[in-house]
């Protein structure tokens, strides 16, 4: 069946330093590639997506790349802030129905 | 002016028990979801309902039952609870059209607790 992989599982940077989380896909015919942020306590939100006819996406401090070739996708955060600190979760939309397969999350640990 | 609500938002309950927990959204969309959050995070979609008729459902037990009276709102109804059913339950809606692809929006999350 379908599946997401997301790596790392916790990640913790320095206030400024960029982090970077990585995400792959196996039903190539995903179209769409979100990213959402869960903050402790609330529901996931959405950050950024990009779609599957564009290899880049970038909005202030985040940016998404995606390779359709090899099936993966990233998620990039520069000049991390104490604010940022959160799960991370990485989606992809399959062909069935409109179904968002999430990976597993990453923690995001921001130290000031 | 919530987008998407659910109540409640804690619900404790013993083994053996029937719930329900029970969504709105004020967005207009058409599509509502249920996702089951687990004690690793993971996010798992369980159904889908697309103006009001049934789309999406995954390998869930028939304890489980959503309800949709109308396209703004989602209920869960669980029946004969077990331990394994303690999770974080969201729902989610989105407006779901021909060829487009929307953005869902998460309520804010309903943690149950089976004893």
């Amino acid at each position: 069946g379908e599946n997401v992989e997301q790596h790392p599982s916790t990640l913790s940077v320095q206030e400024g330093d960029s982090a970077v989380i990585k995400c792959t896909y196996s039903d190539s015919a995903s179209n769409y590639f979100p990213w959402y942020k869960q903050e402790l306590g609330k529901g996931p939100q959405l950050i950024i997506d990009i779609r599957s006819n564009v290899g880049e996406k970038k909005d202030q401090r985040i940016a998404v790349t995606l390779n359709k070739t090899a099936k993966h996708f990233s998620l990039h955060i520069t000049e991390t802030q104490p604010e940022d600190s959160a799960v991370y979760f990485c989606a992809a939309r399959t062909s069935q129905g409109g179904k968002l397969i999430f990976g597993q999350g990453t923690e995001l640990s921001v130290k000031p | 002016d919530t987008a998407v609500s659910q109540t409640p938002k804690y619900l404790v309950t013993q083994m053996g028990n029937d719930k329900s927990i029970k969504c709105e959204q004020n967005l207009g969309h058409d599509t509502m979801y249920w996702y089951k959050q687990d004690s690793k995070k993971f996010l798992k979609i369980m159904f889908s309902y697309n103006n009001k008729e049934l789309i999406i459902n995954e390998t869930v037990p028939n304890r489980f039952s959503p309800k949709s009276p109308d396209k703004a709102h989602l209920n869960l109804h669980i029946n004969s609870l077990e331990l394994g059913d303690s999770a974080v339950y969201f729902c989610a809606s989105s407006r779901l059209g021909t060829g487009l692809i929307n953005e869902q929006f998460f309520g804010p999350g309903t943690r149950l607790t089976v004893l």
